[in-house]
């Protein structure tokens, strides 16, 4: 079973629109990253968030962490085509290996 | 800055071949990780290892083999490559393991298809 996962395998949004991408985890954290990559390149952080943030912000990215719940959230305002990528979760369940969701796919059309 | 750089780009190989992945950084971290990555699905970790002359298995370390050579190089062997295989071949590198607040940086990949 996953120890993080995003909600959704895709999604498809017009250039210019909003969109946010949802994950959950299984266990307790110290801080959840999130990653995106894009087509023939490796992953690359994004937001790293921290357990006792509830939000992070890195330009028109905005990251949010609810701990009760076990839950983060990845929202894109403004999206560009070169937004297009997939994203991923990641958590440190143990104490040296980062574990990654499967990734949502995001597709900004024109 | 710094960078990771796998070799081979892409790798075609045969039904039981023994073929090796190689990777290198420049950031001098002390972690390197092999991640495979199969179509449509997330990353899955292979081996890593915390410092130099050492050695962990991930979850999915069965039909294979590393290496770390030194602090910047560590090589993944595939000891019998599966046939119709094809997934992407990560390699990763963070400041010492143990930080949940560490960065990884990745390379492109190594793409594998075996025939």
């Amino acid at each position: 079973s996953q120890l993080a996962e995003e909600n959704l395998w895709a999604l498809s949004v017009h250039e210019g629109e909003s969109v946010t991408v949802n994950c959950s985890y299984k266990t307790s954290i110290t801080a959840l990253q999130w990653y995106r990559q894009k087509s023939g390149e490796g992953p690359a952080q994004l937001i790293l968030i921290r357990s006792n943030e509830r939000e992070k912000r890195n330009g028109r990215l905005r990251a949010t962490l609810d701990t009760s719940s076990q839950s983060s959230s990845l929202s894109i305002t403004a999206t560009r085509c070169e937004d297009t990528a997939v994203y991923f979760c990641a958590t440190y369940p143990n104490y040296n290996v980062l574990y990654f969701g499967s990734g949502t796919k995001l597709t900004v059309e024109p | 800055g710094g960078i990771i750089t796998q070799t081979p780009k892409f790798l075609i190989g045969q039904e039981g071949q023994k073929l090796t992945l190689k990777c290198q950084q420049n950031f001098n971290h002390d972690t390197m990780y092999w991640y495979r990555q199969d179509s449509g699905k997330g990353l899955r970790l292979i081996y890593y290892s915390i410092t130099e002359n050492d050695l962990q298995k991930g979850d999915l370390s069965e039909g294979y083999d590393a290496s770390r050579e030194k602090k910047s190089s560590f090589s993944l062997t595939v000891t019998s490559a599966q046939k119709n295989e094809m997934a992407v071949f990560l390699c990763a590198s963070s400041r010492l393991g143990g930080q949940s607040q560490n960065t990884l940086y990745f390379g492109a990949g190594t793409r594998l298809s075996v025939l």
